[in-house]
């Protein structure tokens, strides 16, 4: 399977905790995004990388959110922290420049 | 910032019949028009895009058209069938803005056997 791999698929955690996910492109896909989709809405933009360089960053994204592309090639998204209100699905999309976005399958959390 | 607004929330139609969800987007700006397709606990999956310089698509079953001047653009599923039943989201996107995508709050598909 070449799509875009979301790891861990689930994690629960108590608040307080810290948490990091990670995502592995499409391999030749040199933009990365990060989106944040709660119950019964939209994804919302996080933010987006260009290989290694992290171009935006949204309002959404707290002190307490941090997101890497070392390499230009996986993306890691820590959350330190957590507090309930980062349950949530987090999701990754790669995509070639100004070329559609395939997402992952997700990562869900819950912050207990 | 881009706003998308997105209708029916819900739509539940009968095996065979047609299925229409209509999307606005607020920046005259936005170059780039997505529909995804959720099932149940995955992501999004690509379904069918346009872009601004087409006024209308069609890939089998599904088609999608834009109306830049009314900022409103319309997902067509003909010949539903069960496996059409899922959430899809709109989108918008502006190549300036790095591509990042505004979503439509979504419509929850049933397709009645």
């Amino acid at each position: 399977d070449t799509g875009v791999s979301q790891d861990p698929r689930h994690k629960i955690t108590k608040r307080g905790q810290n948490v990091t996910f990670r995502c592995d492109p499409i391999s030749e896909h040199n933009r990365l995004y990060w989106y944040r989709q709660t119950l019964g809405q939209g994804p919302e933009f996080l933010t987006y990388f260009q290989n290694e360089a992290q171009l935006e960053k949204s309002r959404l994204l707290s002190d307490r959110f941090s997101a890497e592309r070392p390499k230009g090639s996986f993306s890691t998204l820590e959350i330190q922290r957590t507090e309930q209100g980062d349950s949530a699905m987090y999701l990754c999309a790669s995509s070639l420049v100004n070329r559609p976005a395939f997402f992952g399958q997700g990562t869900r959390l819950t912050v207990v | 910032g881009e706003n998308v607004e997105q209708h029916p929330s819900t739509l539940s139609v009968q095996e065979g019949d047609s299925a229409v969800i209509k999307c606005t987007y607020s920046d005259s700006a936005s170059n780039y028009f997505p529909w995804y397709k959720q099932e149940l606990g995955k992501g999004p999956q690509l379904i069918i895009d346009i872009r601004s310089n087409v006024g209308e698509k069609k890939d089998q079953r599904i088609a999608v058209t834009l109306n830049k001047t009314a900022k409103h653009f319309s997902l067509h599923i003909t010949e539903t069938q069960p496996e059409d039943s899922a959430v899809y989201f709109c989108a918008a996107t502006l190549k300036a803005a790095g591509n990042k995508l505004t979503f439509g709050g979504g419509t929850r598909v049933l397709v009645k056997p």
